[in-house]
């Protein structure tokens, strides 16, 4: 069964604190893995989409990067307006976007 | 160009009533998902629309849950009649035609509360 696994639950950064966000995730056939940020009360807002291992993509303070296990969303120098919760999906050629729990990110002035 | 709006934003319905939510996809868009977050839980497919047909309902809970999507535009989720367990929050999604980008953008979604 295909399934995504993020951690940690929740993280607590000070402003300008850099961290790295994980998402594991046991996809056969990955056609491509999603980053999206939800903020409360709002529908997931798409940041990333990679397509195969090694690939990585950039968004202002915000990097993913691909392995073929796992993906990490790496958040450099953060913001308050970054306060979010990060959600990873897996899309595979037989199954729907599934996707984790999320990691509610909380960054502190 | 507008993104995918849902409607209502927010329904308290009593157990045994009917609620229909509206979905319209953006502009373009031919595939039209559904998903659901119960409290607590991840998000999860419900159903996916390739133009006016169902791609996959494999993710409808029961037949309470009928999905439409008329003309290959709007859609519509009615749930009927409404159980306790069906409170959550109703995503909608859509995405462009088949191959690359597989991205797909959401709505604000709509709360359901069943009391």
């Amino acid at each position: 069964e295909d399934q995504v696994t993020q951690s940690p639950e929740a993280l607590r950064l000070q402003e300008g604190e850099s961290s790295s966000l994980n998402c594991s995730y046991t996809v056969s056939g990955l056609r491509g893995l999603f980053w999206y940020r939800q903020d409360p009360g709002k529908g997931p807002e798409f940041l990333f989409t990679l397509y195969s291992a090694g690939e990585e993509k950039e968004k202002e303070r915000l990097k993913a990067t691909l392995t073929k296990k796992e993906s990490f969303l790496h958040i450099t120098a953060p913001k308050p307006e970054d306060s979010a919760t990060y959600l990873c999906a897996g899309l595979s050629g037989n199954t729907p976007l599934v996707f984790g729990k999320g990691t509610r990110l909380s960054v502190i002035a | 160009e507008a993104g995918v709006t849902q409607f209502p934003s927010h329904s308290v319905i009593e157990k045994g009533q009917t609620v229909t939510l509206r979905c319209d996809p953006i502009s373009g868009h031919d595939n039209l998902y559904w998903y659901r977050r119960v409290m607590g839980k991840e998000i999860k497919f419900l159903l996916h629309f390739v133009k006016e047909s169902k791609q996959d309902e494999s993710g409808m809970p029961n037949n309470r849950f009928l999905a439409e999507r008329t003309g290959g535009t709007y859609s519509t989720l009615k749930v009927q009649p409404a159980e306790l367990e069906d409170s959550g929050v109703y995503f909608c999604a859509s995405s462009q035609g088949w191959g690359q980008p597989y991205e797909q953008y959401f709505g604000p979604g709509t709360r359901l509360t069943v009391t």
